[in-house]
């Protein structure tokens, strides 16, 4: 059986200070996609990040980086001076391969709020 | 490039009544997904069509839900008779075909907000 687990349910910071969330996936499929997305307060889910299982190099992408551990299986995400703009819910995903194609689950989600 | 479309945006109704929700993709991509979104819940799959073939509708309550999606484009989900436990967000989202060792993003609509009285 795939679990997503996002333990955090909501996290509270101030502009600026650097912030991370955290992903432990439970997955018996050899190959499977990890992935991050954003859900502004309009609704939309927005795609930020993909990782498959063969390729554990960490990522940075101007104020955010991933840091996907299988050993602990876990892929967390960190904001660096955090914005208010960042603000949002933040799910992780788990895609793994079974018959017919993938099926892919979510986590709980992690509510950010930026205080300015 | 355009995003997925779905309408309506809101939508309230009383149980036991029937609603529809309309989809649809990103021009060329084949994967289409609907999800439901209960408050504070991360999206679950309801249904997951590879053009107009179903792939996985294993969480789809098929005694009150169906979709369809005929000519492998636009996709309509259906609830009836609707229950208050359907309160929910509707999702719809498409991803391009990736290869058998690979697995594409999915690109979101803003969702169909359903309320039943």
């Amino acid at each position: 059986a795939q679990k997503v687990t996002q333990a955090q349910t909501e996290i509270s910071v101030v502009e600026k200070e650097d912030v991370t969330l955290d992903c432990v996936y439970e997955t018996r499929d050899t190959t499977y996609y990890l992935f991050w997305y954003k859900q502004p307060p309009s609704g939309e889910l927005v795609f930020l990040i993909r990782r498959n299982s063969f390729d554990e190099q960490n990522e940075i992408s101007g104020r955010y980086s991933w840091n996907f551990q299988k050993s602990t299986s876990s892929f967390n995400f960190t904001i660096t001076a955090s914005q208010v703009v960042d603000s949002a819910v933040y799910f992780c995903a788990l895609s793994g391969l079974n018959t017919g194609g993938f099926k892919t689950i979510f986590g709980a989600g992690t509510r950010l709020f930026v205080k300015a | 490039e355009a995003g997925v479309a779905q309408s309506p945006r809101y939508k309230i109704i009383e149980k036991r009544q029937s609603v529809a929700f309309w989809c649809n993709p990103i021009s060329g991509h084949a994967t289409l997904y609907w999800y439901q979104q209960i408050l504070g819940q991360g999206p679950k799959l309801l249904i997951q069509f590879q053009n107009n073939g179903v792939v996985d509708d294993s969480q789809l309550p098929k005694d009150r839900f169906s979709a369809e999606r005929l000519k492998g484009v636009d996709s309509t989900l259906k609830i009836q008779p609707a229950k208050l436990e359907d309160s929910a967000v509707y999702l719809c989202a498409s991803s391009l075909v990736g290869a058998v060792s690979s697995n594409q993003p999915q690109h979101f609509g803003d969702g169909t907000r359903l309320s039943i009285l």
